[in-house]
């Protein structure tokens, strides 16, 4: 089945402590993309790839790093979270043939930073 | 810079009612345009699409046009079920931009008995 997965789908986690959301996906997509949602503001890009080793600044990159070294991961790292950070944070992917290709979402990481 | 605006919600309706969400964009190329649905406690999924002028999508009784001269592509759908109950997102993906997506804020449907 075709699918974008991540890890974990829950993470309560305390100011400072790095952590790292997991990234997946099966379909062999060039195109991979961080996202967060708060209410209110819809979805923001974080960080975007547009395959293996290059990666851009989305429209809300502070405090995140990614790195793509494989084309099927695509990891978002927190190095040191703030309460801030408290989200609901998506991965998506898709294939780079074209502007007319959907974008596949995972179910989401909400994440909570006391 | 390219941007989607979408009606506040929540929106309310009683099932069998007409559903509207207006959705209208700013861009600097020619996107595409989709409609992304969001039930509770789950990631997007695309509804539909459109990827020129005039296009319409449609996907289980819903329906949206390009509309080139207003900038619109606003989502209908004639007869509106409880389990169409779910958060909708307007976006855009514009190759003047590398094909990023722009979403909207999101409107929250609820369909009552």
């Amino acid at each position: 089945e075709a699918q974008v997965t991540q890890n974990p789908r829950y993470l309560i986690t305390v100011t400072g402590k790095k952590l790292t959301v997991t990234c997946s996906q099966n379909m062999n997509h060039e195109y991979m993309s961080w996202y967060r949602q708060d209410p209110g503001l819809g979805l923001r890009q974080i960080y975007y790839s547009m395959n293996v080793e290059v990666t851009d600044k989305g429209d809300v990159p502070e405090g995140y790093k990614v790195s793509r070294k494989e084309k099927r991961n695509f990891p978002l790292i927190l190095e040191s979270p703030s309460p801030n950070q408290t989200s609901l944070y998506f991965c998506a992917s898709r294939s780079s043939g074209g502007v007319t290709n959907e974008q596949f979402f995972g179910p989401g990481t909400r994440l909570t930073v006391l | 810079g390219d941007s989607v605006t979408q009606m506040e919600g929540p929106v309310t309706l009683s099932e069998e009612a007409f559903l509207t969400i207006n959705c209208t964009y700013t861009a600097t190329g020619y996107p595409s345009l989709f409609w992304y649905v969001q039930y509770p406690g789950e990631g997007l999924q695309l509804l539909l699409k459109a990827t020129k002028a005039d296009d319409k999508g449609s996907n289980k009784g819903f329906e949206a046009t390009y509309r080139k001269e207003t900038t619109s592509f606003h989502l209908e759908k004639g007869s509106v079920q409880v389990s169409d109950s779910a958060v909708y997102f307007c976006a855009l993906s514009d190759p003047y931009t590398g094909n990023q997506f722009y979403f909207g804020t999101g409107t929250s449907l609820t369909v009552i008995p």
